[in-house]
């Protein structure tokens, strides 16, 4: 079956860098594209990065473009997301999300458990 | 502010039908189709219903979509303690080159 790990997440400090994880198994992680997603405390979902199957087109979301940097390794099945120069308001879950099927404008299907990420202020 | 709009909350009695309406705009919902996903408490979001109206295997009949121009809606009929949880729709936004999603409607069954 389908499963997504998350991992990397902790506490930093304001400025400092990131880089969450996200292990996949029970499917051909190389023929799909792959989302991450957060949720702040309380809060409801907001669409972070995406990448092709292949890692050929990658699009972010306004409020982290410029400082994170979405990447996969195929020959891994993992997912990565480097976070650079973090703000109070990056503090939340992250969850990485598979796009369900082949079409690039696929919401996810299936998501994994999230990595908590914390920035305090 | 989320890129698609829900109500904040909704409620029914147990075996009721309700409803929760997902508004968007033509770089969205007027152009893709529509998912939605719930999430329990603690947990993370599970795939309810894709393209609008279709259910992933698992997902019982109580659940049903809908859509019209830039518009959704998601139906629970029947409704059970279980249901008692958050629920998100969410589409592909060709503005942001990625899925916009609602800002959740907080289900209680009273």
């Amino acid at each position: 079956q389908v499963q997504l790990v998350e991992s990397g997440g902790g506490v930093v400090q304001p400025g400092r860098s990131l880089r969450l994880s996200c292990a996949a198994s029970g499917f051909d992680f190389s023929t799909y594209g792959m989302h991450w997603v957060r949720q702040a405390p309380g809060k409801g979902l907001e669409w972070v990065a995406v990448i092709s199957y292949g890692g050929g087109n990658i699009y972010y979301g306004d409020s982290v473009k410029g400082r994170f940097t979405i990447s996969r390794d195929n020959s891994k099945n993992t997912l990565y997301l480097q976070m650079n120069s973090l703000r109070v308001e990056d503090t939340a879950v992250y969850y990485c999300a598979k796009k369900m099927g082949g079409d690039w404008t696929a919401c996810p299907d299936f998501w994994g458990q999230g990595t908590l990420v914390i920035v305090p202020s | 502010q989320s890129v698609l709009t829900q109500p904040p909350s909704a409620s029914g009695t147990p075996g009721q039908r309700v409803t929760i309406s997902c508004s968007g705009s033509s770089s969205n919902i007027g152009s893709n189709t529509v998912n939605w996903y719930q999430q329990l408490p603690g947990t993370a979001p599970k795939l309810l219903l894709y393209s609008n109206n279709q259910r992933p295997s698992g997902v019982p009949d109580r659940f049903s979509g809908s859509k019209s121009g830039t518009s959704a809606s998601l139906a629970i009929s029947g409704l059970q303690s279980e249901d008692e949880a958050d629920y998100y729709c969410a589409a592909w936004d060709d503005s942001l080159n990625g899925p916009g999603f609602g800002g959740g409607t907080k289900l209680t069954v009273l």
